[in-house]
């Protein structure tokens, strides 16, 4: 079994700042991680992944996120937040085996502020 | 390179009525990969199929709900019977077949149902 926890359904910061987005996973077996974004109304887009070959993965738009297999942790960074960010974060993993679905965080909505 | 088309956008039916979704994944997938998200809530995952057969359709309701993915043409979600529970966003998403199963899976922009 396999699931995500996003910690924090809202999070505001000020452009400019840093932009800190958590999320911890649970798999019986290594995981396969990924960071999506959506726009209003739009669908998502693919942010990061990260898949064993590095732990420190970085991805579009300025964002990374670090591998913490110790924390069981997969937190989304950002050292500057832009108005542009202000969107909601989903977090998801794909144990590594047969399955293939996504199962997905309960997502973070991010507001910036000017 | 066309990304994940799904039609319709927005998709307004009555209690009782067929919901049909589309979606075509995009050019060299074929994996096919059917969530909702419901208002306030994540995506939850449906079914997976790949050409002409479901491979996981373990998230999809027991009843109403059904999938396919034919030869030829898109993928297609049908709703027999809406309820206003239906009403969500619906995403298609589309992978290619990669080693190791680390296939990354690209999304459509939705079809929004809404149930009157």
């Amino acid at each position: 079994a396999q699931s995500v926890t996003q910690l924090g359904s809202h999070v505001s910061v000020s452009e400019g700042a840093l932009v800190l987005l958590r999320c911890n996973y649970s798999s019986s077996v290594p995981p396969y991680l990924f960071w999506y974004v959506q726009y209003p109304n739009q669908g998502l887009q693919l942010l990061l992944k990260y898949t064993s070959a590095a732990t420190l993965v970085k991805g579009i738009n300025g964002f990374e996120a670090e591998f913490k297999k110790s924390e069981t942790s997969f937190h989304l960074t950002k050292p500057s937040a832009h108005m542009s960010d202000a969107a909601e974060y989903f977090c998801a993993v794909i144990s590594s085996g047969s399955a293939r679905q996504l199962t997905f965080g309960s997502g973070t909505q991010l507001t910036v502020l000017p | 390179n066309a990304g994940v088309m799904q039609n319709p956008r927005h998709l307004v039916r009555r209690r009782g009525q067929e919901a049909r979704l589309r979606c075509s994944p995009m050019k060299g997938h074929s994996h096919v990969y059917w969530y909702r998200q419901l208002p306030e809530e994540g995506l939850k995952f449906m079914v997976y199929l790949q050409k002409e057969n479901i491979i996981d359709e373990s998230g999809m309701p027991k009843e109403r709900f059904s999938a396919e993915f034919p030869k030829e043409g898109p993928s297609i979600l049908r709703i027999q019977q809406v309820v206003r529970g239906d009403s969500a966003a619906y995403f298609c998403a589309s992978s290619p077949v990669l080693a190791g199963g680390t296939d990354t899976q690209y999304f459509g922009p939705g079809t929004r149902l809404t149930v009157l």
